[in-house]
């Protein structure tokens, strides 16, 4: 069975751009959401959709967006980036309200 | 909003030694899950576990949701246990807060 997958894996990217990252969640799952990690606040939610409905919400600026299509697949977008979104970007599938499991992760380098 | 704390923030073992990891949180929880982080930044799950005793190996878990708190138990240490370990608690659909994390290094 395969796990949560998280394109890409590294991504570098100048002030001002913007950025999409992509996760697909194990196979039947259809909750998705999303977690940004960095040194100084550690592992901090972002948002999770589920069946196409974005659910919950974090404590982040509107640049961060998310969507997630009919086959559960995810995106977040993160717009008009900034040095500090510099961070590792890790997403969650889950089956229903149960045990997460988490992708690679994706590794953003703002410069 | 919720708040999770793991102790000790960092931890130092000769391999071979025994040790407990311990995650408090300030509110009712749903549930509870364990985590080792590798080197690539994967988070792996250890143990979902809302109440009880789990055990997998070496490694073992106890949460007490009463009185808001869980503990991680590594037996027998080796350098491969080494990494962030990190508690996460769920507190509404499907959202996790996590702690800082323990930092555990083994040496041989």
């Amino acid at each position: 069975k395969a796990g949560v997958t998280q394109t890409p894996r590294y991504l570098i990217k100048t002030r001002g751009q913007q950025v999409t990252l992509s996760c697909s969640p194990i196979s039947g799952h259809r909750s998705v959401s999303w977690y940004q990690q960095t040194p100084g606040q550690g592992l901090q939610f972002l948002f999770e959709y589920f069946s196409e409905t974005q659910r919950n919400k974090g404590n982040f600026p509107g640049r961060f967006s998310g969507r997630q299509f009919s086959n559960s697949r995810s995106e977040m977008n993160v717009s008009t980036l900034e040095l500090g979104d510099s961070a590792l970007y890790l997403c969650a599938s889950t089956l229903g309200d149960t045990e997460a499991f988490f992708g690679q992760g994706t590794r953003l380098t703002v410069v | 909003g919720i708040q999770v704390e793991q102790s000790p923030p960092d931890l130092i073992l000769q391999e071979g030694a025994n040790s407990t990891l311990r995650c408090n949180f300030s509110d009712s929880v749903n549930n509870l899950q364990w985590f080792h982080q590798n080197p690539w930044g994967q988070l792996i799950n250890l143990f979902y576990i809302p109440s009880g005793t789990k055990q997998n190996g070496r490694l073992s878990a106890t949460t007490v949701a009463t009185e808001r708190y869980s503990l991680l138990y590594i037996s027998s240490s080796q350098t491969t246990d080494s990494g962030v370990y990190f508690c996460a608690v769920y507190y509404g659909n499907n959202r996790l807060a996590f702690g800082k994390g323990n930092q555990v290094v083994v040496i041989p």
